[in-house]
């Protein structure tokens, strides 16, 4: 069981916006940053999101990252077929001494 | 481009010994913190343990602390996980990453590895 928790699944069409969310702790999201990470299939993980809220180089302006309290969210603006993938949440954890990731949120775009 | 680079895909048997490689391509991993991260048969992401290259001080993951070893040859600029008696439950992909940070305010995995699947089966 992972230490942050999002949901399973999402969906959108085209163009839609997307939330994802992600669950914390005290110990982690409460007090932490968040970083975001976009997992396409058969690929290895990308940074999308780091500092809860910062794009790395490269990165659309339509992914955009916040914190609230032992919460965080990715949203994803102007949905595109490409952006159709795995998302993991992850977080600085105190008793861990490193992150935890969250299970995942598998996206799909319809 | 800067890359990272893992060995090829393993298959051994349980009780085997195992070391895989993560050599920074086209570029020194000086100032650089190598972590390894976990995907079991899907499954999510798991932090393993992580290494400074520059003074290969490690760093691990409760969870893991003990039944891996990281280390790392900074002059080749590679980082390394090893397994001393692998098992079944260890079937996995292996993903190293960097970040120039590891703090708990400003760390963040910025380049991944390919990944490199570990099977093990008798």
């Amino acid at each position: 069981q992972s230490a942050l928790t999002q949901p399973s699944s999402a969906s959108g069409t085209p163009g839609q916006r997307v939330i994802i969310s992600c669950s914390g702790s005290s110990s982690n999201i409460g007090r932490k940053t968040v970083n975001w990470f976009q997992q396409l299939p058969g690929t290895a993980p990308k940074l999308v999101i780091y500092t809860s809220n910062q794009r790395p180089s490269g990165v659309p302006d339509r992914f955009s990252g916040a914190t609230s309290g032992t919460s965080a969210s990715l949203t994803i603006s102007g949905l595109q077929s490409e952006d159709e993938a795995e998302y993991y949440c992850a977080a600085w954890d105190d008793s861990l001494n490193g992150p935890v990731f969250g299970g995942g949120t598998k996206l799909t775009v319809l | 481009e800067v890359q990272l680079v893992q060995s090829g895909a393993d298959v051994r048997k349980p009780g085997e010994s195992l070391k895989i490689s993560c050599e920074g391509s086209r570029s020194s991993l000086s100032n650089y913190w190598i972590g390894w991260v976990r995907q079991m048969p899907g499954k999510g992401l798991e932090w393993m343990g992580i290494i400074y290259l520059d003074d290969s001080h490690s760093r691990y993951s409760p969870s893991f602390e003990g039944l891996v070893s990281i280390s790392a040859d900074k002059s080749i600029s590679t980082a390394y996980l090893q397994w001393s008696s692998l098992k079944a439950s260890d079937t996995a992909i292996y993903y190293c990453a960097r970040t120039y940070n590891w703090n708990d305010v400003a760390w963040g995995f910025d380049l991944w590895g390919q990944g490199t699947l570990v099977t093990v089966s008798s």
